[in-house]
């Protein structure tokens, strides 16, 4: 069984820019989550999609990042535009049934310069 | 508002003996508590949960124990092996709902 890929793995930009990251689930998982990790802290949940909807965005900061996931399917997480604290590792994670056995991908760590 | 609390951000265990990692909640409202496994470059693994309504929970070399009055809990793994070198989460989940993660502690296996 396929993992959760992510894409990028790694990306560097100046602050203002935009960036956009690539999340496919594991197939058949219709709950898919979008999680910030700041160096020393733990993964913060930003958004939580049951198949196309939008479950949980309560800690998204809407006036920069967005997130869709089309098809219900893959889902793109999008900073537009980056701040110096938006720096950190972008974690997808998909889950099957339960909330909390959720299997994550290897992430993208996003430097903003 | 931390909910999870995880104080101990390192740990350093000789191989072979038992480590112990420490986690503190606010919340009575939590229903499952959960542990992560994180190698470097990696995202985080499920390692092993338990319920509210138990007080323990083994599997092979790692054991959860929780303690609801205090609002604790524990993961206890025995024997300690190098490959279990990593930053280990402490989470929560309330209705099976979204997980609150700790901010994790580096356990070292020393040879």
């Amino acid at each position: 069984e396929a993992g959760v890929a992510q894409s990028p793995r790694y990306k560097i930009i100046e602050k203002r820019q935009s960036v956009a990251f690539w999340c496919n689930p594991i197939s058949g998982h219709a709950t898919l989550y979008w999680y910030q990790q700041i160096l020393g802290q733990g993964p913060k949940l930003l958004i939580q999609f049951q198949n196309n909807g939008v479950v949980d965005d309560s800690q998204l900061p809407k006036d920069r990042f967005s997130a869709e996931r089309l098809k219900g399917v893959d889902s793109t997480l999008k900073i537009q535009p980056a701040k110096l604290e938006d720096s950190a590792v972008y974690l997808c994670a998909s889950s099957l049934v339960l909330a909390f056995e959720q299997f994550f991908g290897p992430g993208t760590r996003l430097t903003v310069l | 508002d931390q909910q999870v609390k995880q104080n101990s951000p390192s740990l350093s265990v000789q191989e072979g003996r038992i480590s112990i990692l420490n986690c503190d909640y606010t919340n009575s409202m939590f229903d499952y508590f959960l542990w992560y496994k994180k190698y470097p470059a990696e995202g985080p693994t499920f390692l092993i949960s338990i319920s509210s309504i138990k007080d323990k929970n083994e599997d092979g070399r790692f054991t959860v124990f929780l303690n609801k009055s205090a609002k604790h809990l524990s993961l206890h793994i025995v024997p300690s092996q190098p490959g279990d070198s990593a930053v280990y989460f402490c989470a929560a989940s309330y209705r099976d709902d979204k997980i609150i993660f700790g901010k994790g502690t580096r356990l070292h296996i020393l040879p």
